[in-house]
């Protein structure tokens, strides 16, 4: 089965923090992908990285970074947290061998507060 | 890309058929349409996709028209458990940013 962890499933941070939300994948995918979901708005992608060291900024990057060191994990980082930055936070994956469709695999989301 | 229209809401009994329509009248020749659902709390999961003839899976089956303006998701024995939104998105099959955005969806409520 495929299974994609993220760190943390509820955070509450402060106003200018650094926040750090990590996703680990056991697939092998060569695809990973950050989005932030919020009601009426959907999902949007922030970040997505095709390989190792590898980033592409998505619809919404702005205030966020990425890292991806090793293919299984990619991080998520806020380098000073803000409440518009209050959200669901879901990382993906997929394979490049199935890249015919847009089977993302997703992880449980993590539900950030920014207070 | 070709935007989708779908219904806010919608209940099934448990056991029957749940129909799931989406719309999508300005698709172009090379765009799938594809089919996610999220259930609370969890993330999207993958359900089906297709780009003019009808699919089938172990989990849904998905009915697109001849014009391909519309299709139907169609979840043959509605259980509880396939309470969710779910989510119709038309895209053209891309290796470069395989990305997904949601737009509102259809929240189905499967009633005992």
């Amino acid at each position: 089965d495929v299974k994609v962890t993220q760190s943390s499933r509820y955070l509450v941070k402060r106003t200018g923090e650094k926040v750090f939300l990590e996703c680990v994948q056991d697939m092998d995918h060569e695809n990973m992908f950050w989005y932030r979901q919020d009601p009426g708005l959907g999902l949007r992608l922030i970040y997505f990285s095709y390989d190792v060291k590898m980033k592409e900024k998505g619809d919404i990057p702005e205030g966020y970074s990425v890292s991806r060191e090793k293919k299984e994990r990619f991080s998520l980082i806020l380098e000073s947290a803000s409440t518009n930055q209050t959200s669901m936070y879901l990382c993906a994956t997929k394979s490049e061998q199935f890249s015919l469709g847009y089977e993302q695999y997703f992880g449980p989301g993590t539900r950030l507060t920014v207070t | 890309d070709a935007k989708t229209t779908q219904p806010t809401s919608m209940d099934c009994a448990e056991g029957r058929a749940a129909n799931l329509p989406c719309n999508h009248s300005t698709i172009s020749g090379n765009e799938y349409v594809y089919w996610y659902r999220q259930i609370h709390s969890q993330g999207p999961q993958y359900i089906i996709h297709g780009l003019k003839n009808n699919e089938t899976n172990e989990m849904a089956s998905l009915i697109i028209t001849e014009d391909r303006k519309s299709s139907t998701l169609i979840l043959p024995h509605a259980t509880l458990r396939d309470t969710a939104v779910y989510y119709c998105i038309v895209r053209v099959f891309s290796n470069a940013g395989n990305m997904l955005t949601f737009g509102g969806g259809t929240r189905l409520m499967v009633k005992p």
